[in-house]
């Protein structure tokens, strides 16, 4: 079946560094692939997505590249702020039934930036 | 702006009590999902729908039901509340057609003592 892996945390950085959180996917055929961020005490809202190779999701100095030789969806951003803590979940979707069906998602990852 | 609203942000319920959790999207959108979401599990699809009056078990049905009435809402039920269906409940809802992005309510963190 599918599965999204991608590291817990929690990720504990500075202001202003760069970050990546890992993404690796296993599916069938050609899934699409997103981002949701998470702040404490809302649901989850879409950050960003993918729906096919090479294809590359950027929202709010985000960005996520499609690598379907690597099955990853590594998220990045080169300046993060304080603002940016929340759970960063990656997701796929994929399924016979036009949409309809659910997400995969991964575990999530907390990440706390520090002024 | 698209809205998907959950009846309760906190919810106490004692074992053995029949539970209902309500969503309602204001999208008119076709597709309609309950998750739960536990610490170190993250989020784990328990039954959706793509029309009125269908339903689709997810990865964890056991213990829950569901029911579509309408378009716009789609109640997650638990017959007989346990102890281990304490959770965050997340109700999402999506467009029909290809992978469309999933919108999401705040969630009902649920207490089942």
């Amino acid at each position: 079946g599918n599965s999204v892996t991608q590291m817990e945390g929690p990720v504990t950085l500075s202001e202003e560094a760069f970050l990546t959180i890992n993404c690796t996917y296993t599916a069938t055929g050609y899934p699409s692939l997103f981002w949701y961020v998470q702040y404490p005490g809302e649901g989850l809202q879409l950050l960003l997505k993918a729906t096919k190779a090479d294809d590359k999701g950027s929202n709010k100095g985000f960005e996520a590249t499609y690598r379907k030789e690597t099955t990853s969806f590594h998220l990045e951003k080169g300046s993060v702020q304080v603002s940016d803590s929340a759970v960063y979940f990656c997701a796929l979707g994929q399924g016979s039934g036009g949409g309809a069906d659910g997400l995969t998602f991964g575990k999530g990852t907390h990440l706390i930036i520090q002024p | 702006d698209v809205k998907v609203t959950q009846s309760s942000r906190y919810l106490v319920k004692r074992t053995g009590e029949k539970v209902f959790l309500e969503c309602v999207q204001d999208m008119d959108h076709e597709n309609m999902f309950w998750y739960r979401q536990d610490p170190g599990l993250g989020l784990r699809l328990i039954y959706f729908s793509y029309d009125v009056k269908m339903k689709e078990k997810g990865d964890i049905p056991e213990g829950y039901s569901v029911s579509r009435e309408k378009k716009e809402r789609f109640s997650l039920i638990l017959e007989s509340a346990s102890t281990n269906q304490t959770s965050m409940y997340l109700c999402a809802s999506s467009r029909g057609q290809g992978h469309q992005p999933q919108h999401f309510g705040d969630g009902t963190r649920l207490s089942i003592l």
